[in-house]
């Protein structure tokens, strides 16, 4: 079954840290990986976006890592703001069907001052 | 320069109604999907559609929900006799033709049965 798996639920951290977000995926044959940002009441916004090949993709202080042997992503996200407050979806694109798009459950972060 | 605009923000319906949820997609995309995503839940996939064409539809109920994406205006996800386990935020999102393009979100449509 095609499944992406995302840790830990919930993260709370002081405004100005870092914090890293997992991401494991049993999606095959694999396309791609995005990382997207859902704020409360929002729309999903794309964060970055890997193919196979990458391993790594950087957006402002947003950093993805891309492990495909091991089929695992994180999400760094460095010197937090209070913006950073949001959920953070993987999603795998299965390239056996389409543009489909398999969602992890998300990591819903809390930037605290 | 608009990106994906679905209307309307909130909708709240009787049990037994109907339910249209609109979707323009961005300039230029061709591609839409809608997806639903209950409360405390994940996005799950819907339907898939290009323009006149359903793509796939695999994730959608085989009763009450249908999909269509004219050659003109919207794409509209239609819910007939609406239950109350439809209340969810639909969100639709589109893409060009490029599968490695990421698909731009709207801000969803909020379904509320009473």
């Amino acid at each position: 079954k095609n499944q992406v798996e995302q840790s830990p639920q919930s993260l709370i951290i002081l405004e100005g840290k870092n914090c890293t977000l997992q991401c494991n995926y049993t999606v095959s044959p694999f396309s791609n990986l995005r990382w997207y940002k859902q704020d409360t009441g929002r729309g999903p916004v794309s964060l970055t976006i890997m193919t196979f090949s990458e391993n790594t993709k950087s957006n402002g202080r947003y950093t993805a890592t891309l492990d495909a042997d091991t089929k695992q992503s994180s999400l760094h996200i460095t010197a937090s703001q209070l913006s950073d407050s949001a959920s953070y979806i993987c999603v795998v694109t299965h390239k056996a069907a389409g543009n489909k798009l398999t969602f992890g459950g998300g990591t819903r972060v809390l930037v605290k001052p | 320069n608009a990106g994906v605009m679905q209307n309307p923000r909130h909708l709240v319906r009787r049990r037994g109604q109907e339910a249209r949820l609109r979707c323009s997609p961005m300039k230029g995309h061709s591609h839409v999907y809608w997806y639903r995503q209950l409360p405390e839940e994940g996005l799950k996939f819907m339907v898939y559609l290009q323009k006149e064409n359903i793509i796939d539809e695999s994730g959608m109920p085989k009763e009450r929900f249908s999909a269509e994406f004219p050659k003109e205006g919207p794409s509209i996800l239609r819910i007939q006799q609406v239950v109350r386990g439809d209340s969810a935020a639909y969100f639709c999102a589109s893409s060009p033709s490029d599968s490695n393009q990421p698909q731009h979100f709207g801000d969803g449509t909020r379904l509320s049965i009473l």
